[in-house]
Protein backbone atom coordinates (compact mmCIF):
# COMPACT_ATOMS: atom_id res chain seq x y z
CA UNK A 1 0.00 0.00 0.00
CA UNK A 2 1.18 3.71 -0.17
CA UNK A 3 2.47 5.55 2.33
CA UNK A 4 1.06 8.32 1.58
CA UNK A 5 -1.26 10.99 -0.46
CA UNK A 6 0.07 13.70 -3.10
CA UNK A 7 -2.11 16.82 -3.49
CA UNK A 8 -3.15 17.82 -6.39
CA UNK A 9 -3.42 14.72 -8.22
CA UNK A 10 -3.06 16.95 -11.26
CA UNK A 11 -1.80 20.28 -12.06
CA UNK A 12 -2.38 22.46 -14.67
CA UNK A 13 -0.12 25.59 -15.29
CA UNK A 14 1.18 28.04 -17.72
CA UNK A 15 4.91 28.17 -18.33
CA UNK A 16 6.87 30.86 -16.03
CA UNK A 17 4.20 30.15 -13.50
CA UNK A 18 5.24 28.32 -10.05
CA UNK A 19 3.94 25.01 -9.16
CA UNK A 20 3.73 24.03 -5.76
CA UNK A 21 3.08 19.56 -4.58
CA UNK A 22 2.21 18.69 -1.24
CA UNK A 23 2.89 15.42 0.34
CA UNK A 24 1.62 14.22 3.23
CA UNK A 25 2.78 10.33 5.03
CA UNK A 26 1.96 8.30 7.99
CA UNK A 27 4.99 7.27 10.09
CA UNK A 28 8.06 8.64 11.33
CA UNK A 29 10.81 9.04 8.75
CA UNK A 30 14.67 9.22 8.11
CA UNK A 31 14.40 11.53 5.11
CA UNK A 32 12.07 12.12 2.67
CA UNK A 33 12.86 12.33 -1.70
CA UNK A 34 10.96 13.63 -4.49
CA UNK A 35 11.28 12.26 -7.78
CA UNK A 36 10.29 13.04 -11.01
CA UNK A 37 9.01 10.43 -13.72
CA UNK A 38 8.06 11.16 -17.68
CA UNK A 39 5.81 9.10 -19.68
CA UNK A 40 5.80 6.16 -17.50
CA UNK A 41 9.44 5.69 -17.53
CA UNK A 42 12.33 5.29 -15.05
CA UNK A 43 12.11 7.37 -11.83
CA UNK A 44 14.82 10.36 -11.81
CA UNK A 45 15.80 11.95 -7.85
CA UNK A 46 15.28 15.33 -7.41
CA UNK A 47 15.77 16.01 -3.98
CA UNK A 48 16.92 14.44 -0.74
CA UNK A 49 15.56 16.10 2.89
CA UNK A 50 16.53 14.73 6.13
CA UNK A 51 14.35 14.99 9.22
CA UNK A 52 16.21 17.36 11.02
CA UNK A 53 16.48 19.45 8.19
CA UNK A 54 13.26 22.10 7.46
CA UNK A 55 13.84 23.26 4.02
CA UNK A 56 16.64 22.92 0.77
CA UNK A 57 16.43 24.04 -2.01
CA UNK A 58 18.55 22.85 -5.69
CA UNK A 59 18.29 25.07 -8.46
CA UNK A 60 14.63 26.16 -8.85
CA UNK A 61 13.41 23.57 -6.60
CA UNK A 62 12.54 24.08 -3.30
CA UNK A 63 11.65 21.63 -0.61
CA UNK A 64 10.15 21.61 2.44
CA UNK A 65 9.39 19.15 5.44
CA UNK A 66 7.15 19.62 8.38
CA UNK A 67 7.92 16.15 10.42
CA UNK A 68 5.21 17.57 13.19
CA UNK A 69 2.58 17.42 10.49
CA UNK A 70 3.87 14.85 8.34
CA UNK A 71 4.03 16.53 5.26
CA UNK A 72 6.27 17.61 2.83
CA UNK A 73 5.82 20.68 -0.34
CA UNK A 74 7.69 20.49 -3.83
CA UNK A 75 7.67 24.08 -5.37
CA UNK A 76 9.08 24.69 -8.76
CA UNK A 77 9.61 28.22 -9.92
CA UNK A 78 9.63 29.42 -13.53
CA UNK A 79 8.35 26.45 -14.69
CA UNK A 80 8.57 25.17 -18.21
CA UNK A 81 7.45 22.98 -20.49
CA UNK A 82 10.14 20.47 -19.93
CA UNK A 83 8.89 19.86 -16.25
CA UNK A 84 5.95 18.24 -17.54
CA UNK A 85 5.99 15.10 -15.50
CA UNK A 86 4.89 13.72 -12.97
CA UNK A 87 6.32 14.04 -9.23
CA UNK A 88 6.44 11.51 -6.68
CA UNK A 89 7.39 12.14 -2.76
CA UNK A 90 9.47 9.04 -1.42
CA UNK A 91 9.88 8.08 2.40
CA UNK A 92 12.56 6.10 4.44
CA UNK A 93 12.26 4.62 7.57
CA UNK A 94 14.88 3.63 10.34
CA UNK A 95 15.88 -0.13 9.91
CA UNK A 96 14.43 -0.03 6.18
CA UNK A 97 17.70 -0.31 4.59
CA UNK A 98 17.20 1.44 1.14
CA UNK A 99 13.59 0.90 0.97
CA UNK A 100 11.28 3.76 -0.12
CA UNK A 101 7.30 4.24 0.24
CA UNK A 102 6.32 6.50 -2.57
CA UNK A 103 3.17 8.14 -2.59
CA UNK A 104 0.52 8.52 -5.37
CA UNK A 105 1.77 11.16 -7.09
CA UNK A 106 1.25 14.40 -8.98
CA UNK A 107 0.73 15.16 -12.35
CA UNK A 108 1.58 18.31 -13.46
CA UNK A 109 1.27 19.39 -16.82
CA UNK A 110 3.30 22.79 -18.06
CA UNK A 111 2.03 24.42 -21.03
CA UNK A 112 3.08 26.94 -23.27
CA UNK B 1 28.98 5.99 -17.91
CA UNK B 2 26.10 3.35 -18.27
CA UNK B 3 23.20 3.96 -16.08
CA UNK B 4 20.69 0.84 -14.91
CA UNK B 5 19.95 -1.09 -17.41
CA UNK B 6 16.87 -3.40 -17.58
CA UNK B 7 15.87 -5.80 -20.18
CA UNK B 8 13.63 -6.78 -21.91
CA UNK B 9 11.69 -3.48 -21.81
CA UNK B 10 8.29 -4.57 -23.36
CA UNK B 11 7.21 -8.19 -23.03
CA UNK B 12 3.53 -9.52 -23.02
CA UNK B 13 2.95 -13.09 -21.30
CA UNK B 14 -0.29 -14.98 -20.59
CA UNK B 15 -1.93 -16.06 -17.12
CA UNK B 16 0.04 -18.94 -15.55
CA UNK B 17 3.60 -18.01 -17.44
CA UNK B 18 6.66 -17.27 -16.26
CA UNK B 19 8.53 -14.09 -16.20
CA UNK B 20 12.46 -13.04 -15.69
CA UNK B 21 13.21 -9.75 -15.35
CA UNK B 22 16.87 -8.75 -15.62
CA UNK B 23 18.87 -5.67 -14.32
CA UNK B 24 22.11 -4.22 -14.17
CA UNK B 25 23.01 -1.64 -12.00
CA UNK B 26 25.50 1.32 -12.10
CA UNK B 27 29.28 0.54 -11.97
CA UNK B 28 30.31 0.38 -8.13
CA UNK B 29 26.67 -0.14 -6.89
CA UNK B 30 26.45 -2.83 -5.01
CA UNK B 31 22.89 -2.81 -3.96
CA UNK B 32 19.61 -3.28 -5.88
CA UNK B 33 15.98 -2.80 -5.20
CA UNK B 34 12.88 -3.65 -7.45
CA UNK B 35 9.70 -1.81 -7.55
CA UNK B 36 6.41 -2.97 -9.13
CA UNK B 37 4.30 0.58 -10.46
CA UNK B 38 0.82 -0.08 -11.56
CA UNK B 39 -0.64 2.31 -14.35
CA UNK B 40 -1.74 5.71 -12.28
CA UNK B 41 -0.09 4.47 -9.14
CA UNK B 42 3.43 4.77 -7.40
CA UNK B 43 6.07 2.08 -7.66
CA UNK B 44 5.78 0.16 -4.66
CA UNK B 45 8.80 -2.00 -2.99
CA UNK B 46 9.25 -5.73 -3.88
CA UNK B 47 12.90 -6.75 -3.16
CA UNK B 48 16.30 -5.38 -2.42
CA UNK B 49 19.46 -6.93 -2.70
CA UNK B 50 22.88 -6.47 -1.19
CA UNK B 51 25.93 -8.10 -1.49
CA UNK B 52 24.04 -10.89 -2.84
CA UNK B 53 21.56 -10.87 0.13
CA UNK B 54 18.32 -10.11 0.43
CA UNK B 55 17.89 -7.07 2.44
CA UNK B 56 14.23 -6.78 2.29
CA UNK B 57 11.27 -7.80 0.77
CA UNK B 58 7.65 -6.26 0.23
CA UNK B 59 4.46 -7.09 0.83
CA UNK B 60 4.26 -9.47 -2.14
CA UNK B 61 3.36 -13.39 -2.75
CA UNK B 62 5.86 -16.11 -2.88
CA UNK B 63 5.26 -16.10 -6.79
CA UNK B 64 7.55 -13.08 -6.64
CA UNK B 65 11.83 -14.31 -6.29
CA UNK B 66 15.16 -12.41 -7.06
CA UNK B 67 18.45 -13.39 -6.63
CA UNK B 68 21.57 -10.70 -7.20
CA UNK B 69 24.66 -12.12 -8.81
CA UNK B 70 28.67 -11.63 -7.90
CA UNK B 71 28.46 -8.88 -10.52
CA UNK B 72 25.76 -7.01 -8.32
CA UNK B 73 23.33 -7.67 -11.15
CA UNK B 74 20.22 -8.90 -10.49
CA UNK B 75 17.19 -10.83 -11.93
CA UNK B 76 13.28 -10.73 -10.67
CA UNK B 77 11.01 -13.63 -11.10
CA UNK B 78 7.53 -13.78 -11.30
CA UNK B 79 5.91 -17.23 -11.50
CA UNK B 80 2.05 -18.18 -12.26
CA UNK B 81 1.35 -15.00 -13.89
CA UNK B 82 -1.44 -12.94 -13.03
CA UNK B 83 -3.87 -10.12 -14.73
CA UNK B 84 -3.29 -8.06 -12.01
CA UNK B 85 0.80 -8.66 -12.38
CA UNK B 86 0.79 -6.26 -15.11
CA UNK B 87 2.57 -3.19 -14.45
CA UNK B 88 6.35 -1.31 -15.13
CA UNK B 89 8.61 -3.55 -13.05
CA UNK B 90 11.61 -0.81 -12.09
CA UNK B 91 15.14 -1.94 -10.78
CA UNK B 92 16.97 0.72 -8.97
CA UNK B 93 20.94 0.65 -7.47
CA UNK B 94 22.59 2.68 -4.99
CA UNK B 95 26.39 2.34 -3.40
CA UNK B 96 25.51 0.82 -0.35
CA UNK B 97 22.88 -0.76 1.47
CA UNK B 98 21.41 1.51 3.78
CA UNK B 99 22.76 5.38 3.88
CA UNK B 100 23.50 7.01 6.93
CA UNK B 101 20.20 8.86 7.25
CA UNK B 102 17.72 6.14 5.87
CA UNK B 103 17.26 5.10 2.14
CA UNK B 104 20.04 6.10 -0.10
CA UNK B 105 19.31 7.53 -3.51
CA UNK B 106 18.17 5.17 -5.87
CA UNK B 107 19.11 5.57 -9.13
CA UNK B 108 16.26 3.76 -11.46
CA UNK B 109 16.71 2.39 -15.02
CA UNK B 110 13.84 2.97 -17.43
CA UNK B 111 11.79 -0.60 -16.54
CA UNK B 112 10.39 -3.75 -18.29
CA UNK B 113 6.73 -3.28 -19.20
CA UNK B 114 5.17 -6.15 -18.42
CA UNK B 115 1.39 -7.10 -19.85
CA UNK B 116 -0.23 -10.40 -19.10
CA UNK B 117 -2.80 -11.53 -21.46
Amino acid sequence: SQQGEEDPQALSIQEGENATMNCSYKTSINNLQWYRQNSGRGLVHLILIRSNEREKHSGRLRVTLDTSKKSSSLLITASRAADTASYFCATAFTGGGNKLTFGTGTQLKVEL
Amino acid sequence: DAGVTQSPTHLIKTRGQHVTLRCSPISGHKSVSWYQQVLGQGPQFIFQYYEKEERGRGNFPDRFSARQFPNYSSELNVNALLLGDSALYLCASSEAGTGITGANVLTFGAGSRLTVL
